[in-house]
C-alpha cells in the first residue's frame, strides 16, 4: 500500500527562490529519507531524519518531521537550475532489512 | 568511493522471455534491496536480503525470484516477462547490521519488454 504521499506533484519556481515539498505517511516509522532523481537516472540520497528528530539541516536543505501529523517537509533554499529533478520521500519502518516505502514524488523545475 | 554496480544497464527482451539482473553492493555491505520503478512512478520495493538470507518481501511477482550469493552480490531473475515489467530496476545496499540506515542506490537497469 502507498505510504508516502507528496505534494505538490509538480513545482516550478525561479532560480534563487526557495522550494518546499511536503510528504505524508501512514504508519509508524524509524526514519524518513529524501532522495533526488534526475530524469530516468539513479536515486541520490539527500538527507535522513530519525523519528526522534524534528529538524535537520544539510547545506541548502532543511528537513522537518512531525510524527504526530505523520508528515515531513523538504526545503531547498536559494534554488539553482541544477536542482531541477524529482524529489521523493521514503519511509523506513526499521524492521531490519526492510525496504523503503517511497512517496509519489514532486517534480521540481527551476527556471533560470 | 566504490558504489553499487548493476548490470546490464539496459536490456531489451520479448514477452515470455526471461531476464537476469545483477547487483554488486558496495564492498562490506551485507544487505541488498531490489526496487522497481515504472514510467512516471515511484520506486516500489520488491525484496531484500541480509547475509544471504531473504529478509523482507514487497510487491515482487511470483514470476520473479532473487538470491544473494556468498560474495554478497545479488541476482534478480524474471521469467515469463510481460509488457508491464518494463521499468527501471534499482538495487541498493546498506552497511553491516544497518548501523547506518541509508541505502545506497545503484544506477539502475532499464528493462524494456517488447
Amino acid at each position: 500500500s502507498q505510504q508516502g504521499e507528496e505534494d505538490p506533484q509538480a513545482l516550478s519556481i525561479q532560480e534563487g527562490e526557495n522550494a518546499t515539498m511536503n510528504c505524508s505517511y501512514k504508519t509508524s516509522i524509524n526514519n524518513l529519507q529524501w532522495y533526488r532523481q534526475n530524469s530516468g537516472r539513479g536515486l541520490v540520497h539527500l538527507i535522513l531524519i530519525r523519528s526522534n528528530e524534528r529538524e535537520k539541516h544539510s547545506g541548502r536543505l532543511r528537513v522537518t518531521l512531525d510524527t504526530s501529523k505523520k508528515s515531513s517537509s523538504l526545503l531547498i533554499t536559494a534554488s539553482r537550475a541544477a536542482d531541477t529533478a524529482s524529489y521523493f520521500c521514503a519511509t523506513d519502518a526499521g524492521g531490519g532489512a526492510d525496504g523503503l516505502t517511497f512517496g509519489k514524488g514532486t517534480h521540481l523545475i527551476i527556471q533560470p | 568511493a566504490a558504489g553499487v554496480i548493476q548490470s546490464p544497464r539496459h536490456l531489451i527482451k520479448e514477452k515470455r522471455e526471461t531476464a537476469t539482473l545483477k547487483c554488486y553492493p558496495i564492498p562490506r555491505h551485507d544487505t541488498v534491496y531490489w526496487y522497481q520503478q515504472g514510467p512516471g512512478q515511484d520506486p516500489q520495493f520488491l525484496i531484500s536480503f541480509y547475509e544471504k538470507m531473504q529478509s523482507d518481501k514487497g510487491s515482487i511477482p511470483d514470476r520473479f525470484s532473487a538470491q544473494q550469493f556468498s560474495d554478497y552480490h545479488s541476482e534478480l531473475n524474471m521469467s515469463s516477462l510481460e509488457l508491464g515489467d518494463s521499468a527501471l530496476y534499482f538495487c541498493a545496499s546498506s552497511s553491516p547490521s544497518r548501523l547506518i540506515d541509508e541505502q545506497y542506490f545503484g544506477p539502475g537497469t532499464r528493462l524494456t519488454v517488447t
